[in-house]
């Protein structure tokens, strides 16, 4: 089965811009996941979609972030004004509904100058 | 809140030579633990796991024991390759409340120079 895919896999923006980030995961898993990691720390959980519904959102750091996935298929987490210190890795994970099996995407690396 | 404590990178070794990463975790619950690993351009892989104490989790020669008395998992292998160079990230998840969130470390980077 095709992987949990990601993109863009790099994306350079200004300070104060828009960014949207597209995760498309496997195919039949109801569960999807976004983490993050900044300047090398330690990888944080954002939030946790099942199927449409947002389960889990206590990792989101603030309304800037905006995530989405419409008709449980595929997901997008736009940054919106972008600040500095939203510069890192953003990973997106997805398992099936019953599975605490995590496969995640490759990441896009996401820099604000 | 949960937590994970692993070792500062980077750890540099020779091949055939003996690797230990340390991670110890903190947690309100009863956890599960994995080990995490990223290959140079790739996604996280699930490398290992244990859900109860004294499991033991194993693969590709990877080993790791569930030690509840001293909240550690730490990751061992025998003889490491230059193919195992790669950030190792040690991660807890909580069984009891149902939340699936990982808690993950900071990673460390392990090269294996030939």
């Amino acid at each position: 089965e095709a992987g949990v895919t990601q993109f863009p896999s790099h994306s350079v923006i200004e300070k104060g811009q828009t960014v949207t980030l597209r995760c498309d995961p496997i195919s039949g898993h109801d569960n999807l996941y976004w983490y993050r990691r900044v300047m090398g720390k330690e990888i944080k959980f954002l939030l946790h979609f099942v199927k449409e519904s947002k389960q889990d959102e206590s990792g989101m750091p603030n309304n800037r972030f905006l995530a989405e996935r419409t008709g449980g298929t595929y997901s997008t987490l736009k940054v919106q004004p972008a600040e500095l210190e939203d510069s890192g890795v953003y990973f997106c994970a997805s398992s099936r509904l019953e599975n605490y099996g995590y496969t995640f995407g490759s990441g896009t690396r996401l820099t604000v100058v | 809140g949960d937590s994970v404590t692993q070792m500062e990178g980077p750890v540099t070794l020779s091949e055939e030579a003996f690797l230990t990463i340390n991670c110890t975790y903190t947690a309100t619950g009863y956890p599960s633990l994995f080990w995490y690993v990223q290959y140079p351009g790739e996604g996280l892989q699930l490398l290992l796991k244990a859900t109860k104490a004294d499991d033991k989790g194993s693969n590709k020669g990877f080993e790791a024991t569930y030690r509840k008395e001293t909240t550690s998992f730490h990751l061992e292998k025998g003889s490491v390759q230059v193919s195992d160079s790669a950030v190792y990230f040690c991660a807890l998840s909580e069984r009891d409340t149902g939340r699936r969130a990982l808690t993950f470390g900071s990673g460390t980077r392990l090269q294996v120079q030939p």
